[in-house]
């Protein structure tokens, strides 16, 4: 059973530039969320995707944006990079219709921006 | 205001001690859950334990428990006989809101463990 997976592991960008990140959630879960980690930080949260649909955004701007694809993947989208965009971006997943506490991460995808 | 506070940065723990981190959260929600994860030097966030505001025992897996002290706000993680593998960063988190939808996590700004052999 394949757990949460993230794709590329590291990317090196130029500030300016575009991104996208993806993000591939557990076997039986529907429902992805992004977090972003600064260095030395904790995990904020960008937003998440359920129905393909955004359902709850934190205080990001519009330079991230996201997309979920029918088989319940994700994508994250990050325009017109900054230096400050320089992160972990993290993936989790989880079943909406199941009220719990189970939320999965995946191991994260880390971008430098230069 | 930070919704979750981790006042300890880093600590250093003896191999097969105890080790106590501390976590401090605030919300007027009457239905919350408490989490604890542990972030190893590769990245991935790892799921430790959980306790939810209505939950009467504190929670236990294993090697950890939670020490939840619900009118002081408080939700410490215990990690018993401590080992070198458990060397890591360990964040503390709050999911507001019962029987919803919502995954969205507050977390701390974690603390480092260092075991020592």
């Amino acid at each position: 059973d394949a757990g949460v997976t993230q794709s590329p592991t590291h990317l090196i960008k130029t500030r300016g530039q575009q991104v996208t990140l993806r993000c591939s959630p557990k076997s039986g879960h529907d429902t992805v969320s992004w977090y972003q980690q600064a260095l030395g930080q904790g995990p904020q949260f960008i937003f998440q995707y359920y129905e393909e649909e955004e359902r709850q955004r934190g205080n990001f701007p519009d330079r991230f944006s996201g997309h979920q694809f029918p088989n319940y993947s994700s994508e994250l989208n990050v325009n017109a990079l900054l230096l400050g965009d320089s992160a972990l971006y993290l993936c989790a997943s989880s079943s909406y219709v199941r009220i719990s506490y189970e939320q999965y991460f995946g191991p994260g995808t880390r971008l430098t921006v230069t | 205001a930070q919704k979750i506070t981790q006042t300890q940065p880093g600590m250093f723990v003896q191999e097969k001690e105890a080790v106590t981190l501390d976590c401090t959260y605030d919300t007027s929600d009457p239905s919350y859950g408490l989490f604890w994860y542990k972030q190893p030097s590769s990245g991935e966030m790892i799921f430790l334990i959980y306790q939810g505001s209505y939950d009467q025992q504190n929670a236990t897996e294993g090697r950890y428990s939670l020490n939840f002290q619900k009118a002081r706000k408080s939700a410490n993680l215990v990690i018993s006989a401590s080992q070198l593998g458990d060397s890591a960063m360990y964040f503390c988190a709050m999911r507001e809101g019962r029987g919803s939808n919502d995954y969205k996590l507050s977390f701390g700004a974690g603390t480092t463990v260092t075991v020592r052999a």
